[in-house]
């Protein structure tokens, strides 16, 4: 089965630290993403990756930044968090393009 | 640009009822079409796909056609239980070979 882990299922940050969320996936998939989660607004995304050190902006990528340093590992990094970044953050990766993902468990980001 | 339209929930049944819960895409050319589902506390999961018109999903008695005439792939399930609370999100593959999600139906099944 695949696997995608996430680093923390709950996360509590103040406004303006540096805050990394982890995904780490076992299939070897090309793609990755990051999505954050919101009532009534679904999910959006922020970020994906199709490749070691490639990037693409999603629908939201602002306040957001990512690495793919290694192709099982995509980071999300908050440079500075703000009290609108409280959100539900899933990643997922998928084999490729167009194909069916595979999602981690969530991190539930609050910012105070 | 690509989207997709789901119905608004929350939608509530008794259990043994018949679930329909509708999807409509946007999208260029003919996208593969999935459903998910997400438990509550949990990351999403893969109910059913199709990948091409006319082809039916089905997964966990979950049924889905992929009609492209409608621009549709609707949820149906003839008998819900109470385990099927959850969300439910509709989602179509995009241009830029991510999927385009719903925002989700939430479905509670009472006893």
């Amino acid at each position: 089965d695949v696997k995608v882990t996430q680093s923390s299922r709950y996360l509590v940050k103040r406004t303006g630290e540096k805050v990394f969320l982890e995904c780490v996936q076992d299939m070897d998939h090309e793609n990755m993403f990051w999505y954050r989660q919101d009532p009534g607004l679904g999910l959006r995304l922020i970020y994906f990756s199709y490749d070691v050190k490639m990037k693409e902006k999603g629908d939201i990528p602002e306040g957001y930044s990512v690495s793919r340093e290694k192709k099982e590992r995509f980071s999300l990094i908050l440079e500075s968090a703000s009290t609108n970044q409280t959100s539900m953050y899933l990643c997922a990766s998928s084999p490729t393009s167009y194909n069916e993902q595979f999602f981690g468990p969530g991190t539930r980001l609050t910012v105070l | 640009g690509d989207s997709v339209t789901q119905m608004e929930g929350p939608v509530t049944l008794s259990e043994e009822a018949f679930l329909t819960i509708n999807c409509t895409y946007t999208a260029t050319g003919y996208p593969s079409l999935f459903w998910y589902v997400q438990y509550p506390g949990e990351g999403l999961q893969l109910l059913l796909k199709a990948t091409k018109a006319d082809d039916k999903g089905s997964n966990k008695g979950f049924e889905a056609t992929y009609r492209k005439e409608t621009t549709s792939f609707h949820l149906e399930k003839g008998s819900v239980q109470v385990s099927d609370s959850a969300v439910y999100f509709c989602a179509a593959g995009g241009s830029q070979g991510n999927l385009i999600f719903g925002k989700g139906t939430k479905l509670s099944v009472k006893p």
